[in-house]
């Protein structure tokens, strides 16, 4: 079975840049997330998906970041413009079903640096 | 709002001690997992706990739910090296939250 991908690997920008990340899930996964993880820190929520619907955003910075899942699949994450404080990993991961009782799969993660 | 506070931030210790981490919250959980990270890579789930007192081992790992299931905790026996990583707790009702995690050392 394969995993969650994510791509890229690596991304540097500069401040003010865009960028966008892309997550494929493992196929039949209904919920998608996306986090941010500083080095050391617990990964923080931005957005979850249930299939194509939102489920909580309530932590992305909407001024700045958006994040679609179309047709209830893959995702993408952008962040316009980008700011010094972005730097950080981004984990995609996708779970069968909600997330009570769940198990989470993840990506290897995109691994952003702002300059 | 759900958020998971774990203790210690941080940990190193000799290989052949023991350790224990905990994850606490003011919120009831109705299930708790455990994630182990390592560098450049996304978090791998160690365990499920789903009754209030379980008690689940896995090897030298042993986790607990509290009887509440307000809080959990793991503890590792006689730690190794290759026990070195960044340990979460995670759970969630409505969205699927990670704790502020434990980062462990075992040194040789």
């Amino acid at each position: 079975e394969a995993g969650v991908a994510q791509s890229p690997r690596y991304k540097i920008i500069e401040k003010r840049q865009s960028v966008a990340f892309w997550c494929n899930p493992i196929s039949g996964h209904a919920t998608l997330y996306w986090y941010q993880q500083i080095l050391g820190q617990g990964p923080k929520l931005l957005i979850q998906f249930q299939n194509n619907g939102v489920v909580d955003d309530s932590q992305l910075p909407k001024d700045r970041f958006s994040a679609e899942r179309l047709k209830g699949v893959d995702s993408t994450l952008k962040i316009q413009p980008a700011k010094l404080e972005d730097s950080a990993v981004y984990l995609c991961a996708s779970s069968l079903a909600g997330p009570m009782n769940t198990e989470a799969f993840f990506g290897q993660g995109t691994r952003l640096t702002v300059v | 709002t759900q958020l998971l506070e774990q203790s210690p931030q941080f940990l190193s210790i000799q290989e052949g001690e023991n350790l224990t981490v905990y994850c606490n919250s003011s919120s009831v959980f109705s299930s708790l997992q455990w994630y182990r990270q390592e560098p450049g890579e996304g978090p791998v789930l160690l365990v499920t706990v789903v009754t209030g007192g379980e008690v689940k081992k896995l090897k030298r790992l042993t986790f607990q739910f509290g009887d509440a299931r307000k809080d959990s905790s793991l503890h590792i026996t006689a730690a190794q090296p290759g026990d070195t990583g960044l340990y979460l707790c995670a759970g969630g009702t409505y969205k699927y939250i990670f704790g502020t995690g434990t980062r462990l050392k075992v040194l040789a």
